[in-house]
């Protein structure tokens, strides 16, 4: 995905802490996703965070947005090895009238668990 | 019924064959997008269809061919295909208005081009 960047590989112990970082460049991005994809399926949306917040908490997620550095974060808390996927940050690029928007994703960061 | 169904799960096709992904939802959305994806890598938006109407093509090659027959269906028709289109094919639909318009995605087609 052009513009949206991640660091390609996490690897943490079960029961950790797992942060995931993602940087964007459009400052006119009004929602920023975090999608999860298991071995072999599509796309689950985890969460996500509009523009003007600044931290959205969603029982184990937290997901903290600094808007001047362009920074977006996915903390998963007391990380389970059913947590092992590639998660994937997206920025809606503002909105397109009568077209839904389109969806920028970040290159995908594998998160391996290890019990 | 919140989830978006896609039909088949795997195909296997000739690069002569003539082939269609299906794709359906009954969450009321307006939007529908077909997204292709090579392995470990991102999503890429392929087309995008506003009220049943085409309003994004990303310089998808004349080979794939979608078709939007009513506000519940997608499909994607496939003629004289590559080895380079292997891939998954994931469709997603979403609100147009409203607030938030995040996208559902399907579990995906695993195509395979021999």
């Amino acid at each position: 995905g052009e513009d949206v960047e991640q660091s390609l590989f996490l690897s943490v112990r079960e029961g950790d802490s797992s942060v995931i970082n993602c940087t964007y460049t459009d400052s006119s991005s009004t929602y920023l996703y975090w999608y999860k994809q298991e071995p072999g399926a599509g796309l689950q949306l985890l969460t996500y965070i509009f523009s003007n917040m600044d931290m959205k908490q969603d029982q184990r997620l937290t997901v903290l947005l600094n808007k001047k550095d362009k920074h977006l974060s996915l903390r998963i808390a007391d990380t389970q090895t059913g947590d092992s996927a590639i998660y994937f940050c997206a920025e809606r690029r503002g909105r397109i009238y009568n077209q839904g928007g389109k969806l920028i994703f970040g290159q995908g960061t594998e998160l391996s668990v290890k019990p | 019924d919140t989830e978006v169904t896609q039909t088949p799960k795997h195909l296997v096709m000739g690069m002569t064959n003539k082939k269609s992904l299906k794709c359906e939802q009954h969450m009321g959305h307006r939007a529908m997008y077909w997204y292709k994806q090579k392995a470990k890598k991102p999503p890429e938006l392929m087309f995008v269809y506003s009220y049943e109407k085409l309003s994004i093509n990303e310089s998808v090659p004349s080979r794939f061919s979608p078709e939007c027959p009513n506000s519940s269906l997608l499909n994607l028709h496939l003629h004289a295909l590559q080895p380079e289109d292997s891939a998954l094919y994931l469709c997603a639909s979403s609100h147009i208005t409203g607030t938030y318009n995040e996208q559902f995605f399907g579990p995906g087609t695993r195509l395979t081009v021999l």
